[in-house]
């Protein structure tokens, strides 16, 4: 069974820049999660997809990121302008659906450098 | 709110020592609890996890019992290998929350020297 898949795996930008990051869940997960993971700091929930609904983006900063889940499948998360403070990992998981019951499958993550 | 407060790194120790990692929580409701693990590249993995107080969760030797009267679900492995090497994050998912989040503390570096 394949993983959860992200790209790109490192990304410098400078601040004021625009970024994308991709992540592709396993095959028939219904939820999609996006974390923030700053140096020093565990993962911080961004924003929560159900299928392609949003279910949770209360931590999300919404004058600069942006995430999409087409089709209930694929995401995308972009940050539009970059500030130095948002240099992080970002992480994509997948689960069966919500609940604890459902173990979340992490992605490698996306290592962005915001110079 | 949630929130959960790990042992700060990192934690050194020989190979075929015994590993404890501390982890407190606190919560509205009654949280299912978690140990994840990130091994050096990788992304992170479920290690074990608890869904009830008094219940064991346990994998690859490592053990964590949740606590409720303590609020805690401490990580202990009786003999630790130099593979064991990686960073562990105590993380709890309270259904109060609705949505079932995870609030993730911030990581304990283990290094087991050979």
């Amino acid at each position: 069974e394949a993983g959860v898949a992200q790209s790109p795996r490192y990304k410098i930008i400078e601040k004021r820049q625009s970024v994308a990051f991709w992540c592709n869940p396993i095959s028939g997960h219904a939820t999609l999660y996006w974390y923030q993971q700053i140096l020093g700091q565990g993962p911080k929930l961004l924003i929560q997809f159900q299928n392609n609904g949003v279910v949770d983006d209360s931590q999300l900063p919404k004058d600069r990121f942006s995430a999409e889940r087409l089709k209930g499948v694929d995401s995308t998360l972009k940050i539009q302008p970059a500030k130095l403070e948002d240099s992080a990992v970002y992480l994509c998981a997948s689960s069966a659906s919500s609940g604890p019951t459902y173990e979340q499958y992490f992605g490698p993550g996306t290592r962005l450098t915001v110079t | 709110g949630d929130s959960v407060t790990q042992m700060e790194g990192p934690v050194t120790l020989s190979e075929e020592a015994f590993l404890t990692i501390n982890c407190t929580y606190t919560a509205t409701g009654y949280p299912s609890l978690f140990w994840y693990v990130q091994y050096p590249g990788e992304g992170l993995q479920l290690l074990l996890k608890a869904t009830k107080a008094d219940d064991k969760g346990s994998n690859k030797g490592f053990e964590a019992t949740y606590r409720k009267e303590t609020t805690s679900f401490h990580l202990e492995k009786g003999s630790v290998q130099v593979s064991d090497s990686a960073v562990y994050f105590c993380a709890l998912s309270d259904p109060t929350s609705g949505t079932y989040k995870y609030i993730f503390g911030t990581g304990t570096r283990l290094k087991v020297l050979a």
